[in-house]
């Protein structure tokens, strides 16, 4: 069955470094998302991705984050001076069509600890 | 602003039914989805509801009543691999956009 894999699966970073998180989405779907949720707490929307540019996009995705799909596969969140308080699981999402019913399809997460 | 409000924990017993509510105020809507979260795993789906009334798929139901802004996801026959975080998610706009999650109710299954 197809899935969303992410790349890597924990990684620890000291604050103020730059760090790329990495998704390969479902190959045949065209909207793209990164989600984060900190430890015990609820899932947050970061942004959104369709047809090669940010369609919506949180207060938390400031700055500081960006996204980029390099080529035809993979979809990146860097986030560009980590602070401690990014620290959180971050998961990629796809779905395959723009319709409301439409469900994302979660990746593994990856999970970033600001030290 | 967006509010979702779900139990943080729940307990079941094996072989039981367990219903798990799900009360929403948000600035629009276009559907009410549920996920499956085990610890520290990927959110799965499991259901999408837009119009009121049931939706049953195999042992896990969902209903939604958009008047009362209120959803429930009824699981039957618990096994011990339902124990798991349950997500109660509404998408405010129309088309592929965002979803807003509440903070997960946290299913025990006991023997």
């Amino acid at each position: 069955e197809p899935e969303v894999t992410q790349t890597p699966s924990h990684q620890v970073t000291q604050m103020g470094q730059e760090v790329i998180l990495r998704c390969v989405p479902i190959s045949n779907h065209l909207y793209f998302y990164w989600y984060r949720q900190i430890l015990g707490q609820k899932v947050e929307f970061l942004v959104s991705f369709y047809n090669n540019e940010i369609s919506e996009k949180s207060e938390i995705f400031d700055d500081q984050f960006s996204v980029e799909r390099p080529d035809g596969s993979n979809f990146t969140l860097k986030i560009r001076s980590t602070k401690l308080e990014d620290s959180a699981m971050y998961f990629c999402a796809s779905s395959a069509s723009g319709r409301s019913g439409t469900e994302a399809f979660f990746g593994q997460g990856t999970r970033l600890t600001v030290v | 602003g967006q509010n979702i409000d779900q139990p943080t924990e729940m307990t079941a017993t094996e072989g039981a039914i367990v219903q798990i509510n799900c009360t929403y105020q948000t600035s629009g809507f276009n559907g009410l989805f549920w996920y499956q979260q085990h610890a520290g795993e990927a959110p799965t789906f499991l259901s999408y509801n837009v119009l009121d009334g049931l939706e049953e798929k195999g042992r896990f139901s969902s209903f939604l009543s958009r008047s009362k802004g209120y959803s429930y996801l009824l699981l039957k026959e618990l096994q011990m691999k339902d124990s798991a975080s349950y997500l109660c998610a509404v998408r405010p706009s129309p088309g592929n956009t965002p979803l807003v999650f509440g903070k997960g109710t946290r299913l025990s299954v006991i023997a």
